[in-house]
């Protein structure tokens, strides 16, 4: 079947250190990998997207590259900010469905001053 | 910026009672969507809806559940007789186009308490 891993939170980081968050996947065939992140009080927003192999997605500094080899697509920013405090969603849409995304459990990132 | 908005933000219900959830989803958008997280749990996908008619829906959503887009610009979810696992925070999403894009737009969500 299709599912995702995500890492557990709370990530606590402290302001521009290095954030990564590890994402693995299982599906069958090659789906399309996402991130997204909901601010607190606010509905999920698309941070990023890789549709195949090797892509790397990358907005507001983070990136995320497509590892198949891996089943992987790992968060990271380089220098994180206090207004990066979030839940963060790693999804997948499976190759046989155009519809529905498949969310992984969401990490919480809380960055301090 | 135009969003997706839900109502109630809230709702608190008695066990065996009919709840409707109600979305605006983007204007232009054409393919709409139902997911929900049960706290602590994953966010789930429910239903997809295009053209006046369910596209997938998951096996949790059964009988009890039902979609309408009642006029241009709402989308709502119902459930006929709420049971306690119902509680959850629901989601409404919408998107321009469907195929992998994966590019949904959400709401901030409606908290649904079945006591």
């Amino acid at each position: 079947g299709n599912s995702v891993t995500q890492m557990e939170g709370p990530v606590t980081l402290s302001e521009e250190a290095f954030l990564t968050i590890n994402c693995t996947y299982t599906a069958t065939g090659y789906p399309s990998l996402f991130w997204y992140v909901q601010y607190p009080g606010e509905g999920l927003q698309l941070l990023l997207k890789a549709t195949k192999a090797d892509d790397k997605g990358s907005n507001k500094g983070f990136e995320a590259t497509y590892r198949k080899e891996t089943t992987s697509f790992h968060l990271e920013k380089g220098s994180v900010q206090v207004s990066d405090s979030a839940v963060y969603f790693c999804a997948l849409t499976p190759r046989d469905s155009s519809y529905k995304l498949i969310f992984g459990s969401g990490t919480r990132l809380l960055v301090r001053p | 910026e135009p969003e997706v908005t839900q109502t109630p933000s809230h709702q608190v219900t008695q066990m065996g009672q009919e709840v409707i959830l109600r979305c605006v989803p983007i204007s232009n958008h054409l393919y709409f969507y139902w997911y929900r997280q049960i706290l602590g749990q994953k966010v789930e996908f429910l239903v997809s809806f295009y053209n006046n008619e369910i596209s997938e829906k998951s096996e949790i959503f059964d009988d009890q559940f039902s979609v309408e887009r009642p006029d241009g610009s709402n989308f709502t979810l119902k459930i006929r007789s709420t049971k306690l696992e119902d509680s959850a925070m629901y989601f409404c999403a919408s998107s321009v186009a469907a195929r992998n894009t994966g590019e949904l737009f959400f709401g901030e969500g409606s908290r649904l308490t079945v006591l």
